[in-house]
Order: C-alpha cells, then sequence, then structure tokens
C-alpha cells in the first residue's frame, strides 16, 4: 500500500537554528514528490516538486533534497515567518491524477 | 490570476440541511479535486475530476455528490448534513504534465 510518514509531527526551533524535515514514502513507483506550506487558516501552497533520487531544489531558506526513500526538507538559519504547517505529498506513477498526502509536520520558529 | 477560490468562506449547518459549495479555477486546469482536512487526519480526497462533465471516487466520498458541469468549476454538495461532515474543505486543480496542486482558501463547514 502506497504511504507518507512525515517526521516529526512538531518542532520548535529559535530563530536561526537550522534543522530538517522529513517525508518517507512507500509507493511502487514514484511519479513526483511535492512540498508544500499551510498558514493557519489557509490553503496549503505549493513550494517545490522533485522527479529524481538526487535532485535540489531551493527557495530562501528551504532547501528540498530526495532519495529512493524519503525527501528532506532543510530550513537554514530559520526566522519566525517560517512557522507553519509542511505538507509532503506524493505521486505515485499507478495513481494517475492522485496524490497521496502526509499529515504534515508543525514548525514554530521563535524569536 | 485569482488561481482558485471557493465560496462561502464559512458555513453553519443543522443536521439534515443541504448545502452546495462552489470551486472555481482561472488557470485552465484539467483536473480538480476536493479534500477534506481534519486535526490529526491530514487531507483526504473526497471526490476529483479529470475533466468537464467527468466525476470520480477519492477516498471519502460517502455523503457528498460533485458535478464539473464547466471546465473550470467544480461543486460539491453536501444532501443531508451531519456532524461528521463538520471539517476544512479544500479545493484544488493541477494540470499536465507536473500535476502539481494549487489549493484555494478553503472553507470551513460546522454542523451541528
Amino acid at each position: 500500500e502506497d504511504q507518507v510518514t512525515q517526521s516529526p509531527e512538531a518542532l520548535r526551533l529559535q530563530e536561526g537554528e537550522s534543522s530538517s524535515l522529513n517525508c518517507s514514502y512507500t509507493v511502487s513507483g514514484l511519479r513526483g514528490l511535492f512540498w508544500y506550506r499551510q498558514d493557519p487558516g489557509k490553503g496549503p501552497e505549493f513550494l517545490f516538486t522533485l522527479y529524481s533520487a538526487g535532485e535540489e531544489k531551493e527557495k530562501e531558506r528551504l532547501k528540498a533534497t530526495l532519495t529512493k526513500k524519503e525527501s528532506f526538507l532543510h530550513i537554514t538559519a530559520p526566522k519566525p515567518e517560517d512557522s507553519a504547517t509542511y505538507l509532503c505529498a506524493v505521486h505515485p506513477m499507478d495513481s494517475s491524477y492522485k496524490l497521496i498526502f502526509g499529515s504534515g509536520t508543525r514548525l514554530l520558529v521563535r524569536p | 490570476n485569482a488561481g482558485v477560490t471557493q465560496t462561502p468562506k464559512f458555513r453553519v449547518l443543522k443536521t439534515g440541511q443541504s448545502m452546495t459549495l462552489l470551486c472555481a479555477q482561472d488557470m485552465n486546469h484539467e483536473y480538480m479535486y476536493w479534500y477534506r482536512q481534519d486535526p490529526g487526519m491530514g487531507l483526504r480526497l473526497i471526490h476529483y475530476s479529470v475533466g468537464e462533465g467527468t466525476t470520480a471516487k477519492g477516498e471519502v466520498p460517502d455523503g457528498y455528490n460533485v458535478s464539473r458541469l464547466k471546465k473550470q468549476n467544480f461543486l460539491l454538495g453536501l444532501e443531508s448534513a451531519a456532524p461528521s461532515q463538520t471539517s476544512v474543505y479544500f479545493c484544488a486543480s493541477s494540470t499536465y504534465p507536473t500535476y502539481e496542486q494549487y489549493f484555494g482558501p478553503g472553507t470551513r463547514l460546522t454542523v451541528t
């Protein structure tokens, strides 16, 4: 069965304290892996798509990486405005247009 | 370019009442989706559409119906609301070949 697991469920960081969020997945084949940011009371906002192992994408303080079994979202020197829930989703090879979402990691960055 | 919009933003229903949620997108996307998001359960797919006039069941379709009469609109209906349908509902759209989904702002529904 296709599955996506995110860890940790919640993460508290001090401003400037770098860390990583993990997304591990089990799928028969991977078309793509997506990262989203969700602020309270809002819809998920698209961040990155990764398609193959070894690929990396960067945006400001965020860098996403992909291996054959997991993806990491690295946050370098975070700021309070980076506080949000980060969602990971996989697009399995055999699921046509549907994505499978993880439950997310709630990130709180304190000043 | 508004992206994906949803109406209404909030709604309170009594058990047994019906309502329709409207989703509209202006990106000319082929695929559209309805999700519900509940604490601790993540996003769960209710129904989806791969094109105008087509719909398909997702992970949790019971108690909901959908229609896609126009490419840009995707409607979610609740015929007889139940307290278990209290949730936040998100609409999303995507296109070939990237399939990345773009979400609307959500509708918070409470059924009493």
